[in-house]
């Protein structure tokens, strides 16, 4: 069964905007860790920000917050103040709690316009 | 500091032929991966080595071997390439624990023909 769905596929905002990326995921642990990563048409994977299932304010990196709704399963992605430079697939992953591996979602591509 | 570094970059390789994709970090993680990733999705996980002197199998082991040969390093092998594993390789380390960021390194592009 898919662990992390995220549902668009392709998003375009305009500069300066903000945009909300969907992810909504799926474990029977109580204990996990959810990531956002940003993947550039230059291919590098790069960390964005983390959430815990613990925690109970939801997690912010400078422009980027992530809102986290636990009962829904849900963490979606913020951006405000969209730039140019964040035109990039972004990924939304979970670590559970026994488990070494990240498991991914299919990514959503989110285009930047001026 | 260089986080995560892989080598080769690109490489292509014809079916049958052999290779080794080299990974080391430096930022003294107990934890190292390999994933790959496919057009259109997202990553998973071939291996991974919990610590040093430990590998495991992930989702994905069929036709790779890998290597902790140190604490910095963790090599996987291609012992006789097929087409299907055609794909961007991914290294990336962490400490242990399920909060614990994996970063990751800037991918090998392979292509197999």
């Amino acid at each position: 069964a898919q662990k992390i769905t995220q549902t668009q596929p392709g998003m375009f905002v305009q500069e300066k905007e903000a945009v909300t990326l969907d992810c909504t995921y799926d474990t029977s642990d109580q204990s996990y860790g959810l990531f956002w990563y940003k993947q550039p048409s230059s291919g590098e994977m790069i960390f964005l920000i983390y959430q815990g299932s613990y925690d109970e304010q939801n997690a912010t990196e400078g422009r980027y917050s992530l809102n986290f709704q636990k009962a829904r399963k849900s963490a979606n992605l913020v951006i405000s103040a969209s730039q140019l430079g964040d035109s990039a697939m972004y990924f939304c992953a979970m670590r559970e709690r026994y488990d070494y591996k990240l498991s991914f979602g299919a990514g959503t591509t989110v285009t930047v316009r001026a | 500091n260089a986080g995560v570094t892989q080598t080769p970059k690109f490489q292509v390789l014809k079916t049958g032929q052999s290779m080794t994709l080299q990974c080391a970090q430096d930022m003294n993680h107990n934890s190292m991966y390999w994933y790959r990733q496919d057009p259109g999705m997202g990553l998973r996980l071939i291996y991974y080595s919990a610590s040093e002197g430990t590998t495991d199998k992930g989702e994905v082991p069929n036709g790779y071997n890998v290597s902790r040969l140190n604490k910095r390093e963790f090599s996987l092998r291609l012992e006789s390439a097929a087409p299907s594993q055609t794909s961007v390789y991914f290294c990336a380390s962490s400490e242990e624990g399920a909060s614990d960021t994996q970063y990751f390194g800037p991918g090998t592009r392979l292509t197999v023909l």
